[in-house]
């Protein structure tokens, strides 16, 4: 069975702070691991992915992601926030056919 | 870019009733899915398909059926709605299931 753990249900810093979301999976197979964001009210927007090679991945607005496998992890950062950075961050691990599974979400709150 | 479009953005129906949701893509993408997302919660997999005329059931399927009769379009049916299944439904579409696009979801209201 897939799972995807995000341990931390709210965050919060302020604007300029670093910030770190986490996200642990468990998967015996060959996978991608994703990150979106969701605004409220909208649906979720892809922010970057990792399958192989480099795992540090780059993604949109200055998010990046490092894959871990001796962690199972998959975590989210980002050096300086913005108040408009604020929104719900998804984990999801997606298997070879074509099942795609998402943790709970984390809660970014970005106080100015 | 392509996008997705859900209809209705708000579905309101009463207890027992059957309720259609629709889903299309321009993307061109084989892959369409069905999530439930409930208030704060993360998503749930109901129902995906991987060409025309494919149905695979996910996590949540009883309670629901889906049709994907053409490639742009993926349909879900609550078959009898219920009070504690008020969520946002969300449909996404995908090439080959790593990378997913989203609509905007659609709430089900049950009165």
């Amino acid at each position: 069975t897939q799972t995807v753990s995000q341990s931390d249900a709210h965050v919060t810093v302020f604007e300029g702070d670093s910030v770190e979301l986490r996200c642990n999976y468990s998967y015996g197979g060959s996978i991608y691991l994703s990150w979106y964001i969701q605004h409220h009210g909208h649906g979720l927007q892809f922010l970057l992915k990792y399958y192989s090679g480099n795992p540090v991945v780059q993604g949109v607005n200055g998010f990046e992601a490092e894959f871990s496998k001796s962690d199972s992890s998959f975590h989210l950062r980002k050096a300086s926030v913005h108040w408009s950075d604020s929104a719900v961050y998804f984990c999801a691990v997606s298997a070879s056919n074509n099942r795609i599974f998402f943790g709970d979400g984390t809660q970014l709150v970005v106080k100015p | 870019g392509g996008i997705i479009t859900q209809t209705p953005k708000f579905l309101i129906g009463q207890e027992g009733q059957k309720l259609t949701l629709k889903c299309q893509q321009n993307f061109n993408h084989d892959t369409m899915y069905w999530y439930r997302q409930d208030s704060g919660k993360g998503l749930r997999l109901i129902y995906y398909s991987i060409t025309e005329n494919d149905l695979q059931k996910g996590d949540l399927s009883e309670g629901y059926d889906a049709s994907r009769e053409k490639k742009s379009s993926f349909s879900l049916t609550v078959t009898s709605a219920q009070k504690n299944e008020m969520a946002v439904f969300l449909c996404a579409s995908s090439i080959s299931g790593n990378t997913l696009y989203f609509g905007e979801g659609s709430r089900l209201i049950v009165v």
